[in-house]
């Protein structure tokens, strides 16, 4: 089945203490970006990435850290986590090569920084 | 720089009902995605549609229909006799074809609420 994994899907941790989000796509998609979603807000990108090793910022990446170093994931690091960060991210991908083709969506992570 | 309103924060009907949900958009550019995705009550992101902006027709889909009208910078999704399974949150979103990120811009969703 064609899908996007994002692990883990809860998580409750206090401030400053790294944590890492996985992503993984079975689809041999090249793009891949991370989203994050407030109240009021929808969704805003934070980074994207074209493909093995080609990342950049989007729209919010202060206090965030990706890399691609295999085609399949997309990992999203907060190395100092603050209680901004609080929110309800989600990985993409699609296919790339500016087709700008539907964008599949993990099940989400839901952060709590305490 | 691009944006996406969705004015209707939420929105509520009796079931059997159709309701059309708004989307306006702003981008300077002249080749651009449309999409709307939905969110139900499990937090997951349903993809529902795509359209292109050289592509004005209008799309059905069983119970759901969209109108893209570029005149107007909007595309407005209805559903036509309402279910309570049609009740979630509905992201409109705009792609824009910049080179190498495809980068989707969110409006803040409308929560869509079908009374049985």
């Amino acid at each position: 089945e064609a899908q996007v994994t994002q692990n883990p899907r809860y998580l409750i941790t206090v401030t400053g203490k790294k944590l890492t989000v996985t992503c993984s796509q079975n689809m041999n998609h090249e793009y891949m970006s991370w989203y994050r979603q407030d109240p009021g807000l929808g969704l805003r990108q934070i980074y994207y990435s074209m493909n093995v090793e080609v990342t950049d910022k989007g729209d919010v990446p202060e206090g965030y850290k990706v890399s691609r170093k295999e085609k399949r994931n997309f990992p999203l690091i907060l190395e100092s986590p603050s209680p901004n960060q609080t929110s309800l991210y989600f990985c993409a991908s699609s296919l790339g090569g500016y087709s700008n083709q539907p964008q599949h969506f993990g099940d989400g992570t839901r952060l709590s920084i305490l | 720089a691009q944006k996406v309103t969705q004015a209707q924060t939420e929105i509520s009907v009796v079931e059997k009902e159709d309701v059309t949900l708004d989307c306006v958009y702003e981008t300077r550019d002249t080749t651009y995605y449309l999409f709307w995705y939905k969110q139900p009550p499990s937090g997951e992101l349903v993809f529902l549609i795509r359209r292109n902006s050289f592509d004005e027709q209008n799309e059905i889909s069983g119970r759901y229909s969209w109108n893209f009208q570029k005149s107007t910078s909007s595309f407005n999704f209805t559903i036509t006799a309402s279910q309570v399974v049609d009740s979630a949150v509905y992201f409109c979103a705009l792609s824009e074809a910049i080179f190498g990120n495809e980068k989707l811009t969110f409006g803040t969703g409308t929560r869509l609420t079908i009374i049985p």
